[in-house]
C-alpha cells in the first residue's frame, strides 16, 4: 500500500526556522510536492521535486532523497501569514496519480 | 500559472438530490483530472483519476455509481454526486495536470457541499 507520513502539527515562532519532514513508501515514484493549504482554500503549489538535493525558492526550501524516502519543507524568516496546513504529496508512475500526505499544521506564534 | 476553474464554489441540496460539479482547464489541456474530498481538518482524499474520452479510475472504497465522472473533454471534467445524503457532505477539489508545469497539478477552487 502507500503511506505518506508527516506530523499532524507544529509550532514556531514568527521570524524563526522550521522543518516539516515527510518520509513515504510509495509503489512507484515520480516526484514529491509540497503544497500550501489554508483552512477552506484549494491548495497552492509550494515545489517539486524529482531528484535528490535542495530547491530553494524565496524563503521556502525543499529537500529530497529518493533512496530514503525522505523530504522536508525548510520556511525561514516566518510570517504569521504561513499559518497554514502544509502538504506532503507523491506523483506515481501510474497515470501522475497524486497521493497526499495527511498534512502539517503550522501554527505561527507572535 | 495554468488556471483551474470549479463551479460551483458552493452548493446545498436536499437529501436524495443529485449534484454536478465542473472542472474546467481554462488556459490548457488536462490530460487527466484527479478529484479529490477532503473533509474537515483532514487531508485531500483522492476519489478518482479520469482521462478525457476513457473510463474514470477509482479508488478503493469510491462507489462509481455513486460519484459520476465525466471527462468529456480536454478542458472539462464533472463530478456528478447522485442521490447525496448528509454524509456526502465535504470539500470536493479537482485537480488538472498537463500545463506547461509538466506533471505539476493545478487545483480548482474546490466545492463546499453541504446535503441537508
Amino acid at each position: 500500500g502507500q503511506n505518506i507520513d508527516q506530523p499532524t502539527e507544529m509550532t514556531a515562532t514568527e521570524g524563526a526556522i522550521v522543518q516539516i519532514n515527510c518520509t513515504y513508501q510509495t509503489s512507484g515514484f515520480n516526484g514529491l510536492f509540497w503544497y500550501q493549504q489554508h483552512a477552506g482554500e484549494a491548495p497552492t503549489f509550494l515545489s517539486y521535486n524529482v531528484l535528490d538535493g535542495l530547491e530553494e525558492k524565496g524563503r521556502f526550501s525543499s529537500f529530497l532523497s529518493r533512496s530514503k524516502g525522505y523530504s522536508y519543507l525548510l520556511l525561514k524568516e516566518l510570517q504569521m501569514k504561513d499559518s497554514a496546513s502544509y502538504l506532503c504529496a507523491v506523483s506515481m508512475n501510474r497515470d501522475d496519480k497524486i497521493i497526499f500526505g495527511k498534512g502539517t499544521r503550522l501554527h505561527i506564534l507572535p | 500559472g495554468a488556471v483551474v476553474s470549479q463551479h460551483p464554489s458552493w452548493v446545498i441540496c436536499k437529501s436524495g438530490t443529485s449534484v454536478k460539479i465542473e472542472c474546467r482547464s481554462l488556459d490548457f489541456q488536462a490530460t487527466t483530472m484527479f478529484w479529490y474530498r477532503q473533509f474537515p481538518k483532514q487531508s485531500l482524499m483522492l476519489m478518482a483519476t479520469s482521462n478525457e474520452g476513457s473510463k474514470a479510475t477509482y479508488e478503493q472504497g469510491v462507489e462509481k455509481d455513486k460519484f459520476l465522472i465525466n471527462h468529456a473533454s480536454l478542458t472539462l471534467s464533472t463530478l456528478t454526486v447522485t442521490s447525496a445524503h448528509p454524509e456526502d457532505s465535504s470539500f470536493y477539489i479537482c485537480s488538472a495536470t498537463g500545463g506547461s508545469g509538466g506533471t505539476e497539478a493545478f487545483f480548482g477552487q474546490g466545492t463546499r457541499l453541504t446535503v441537508v
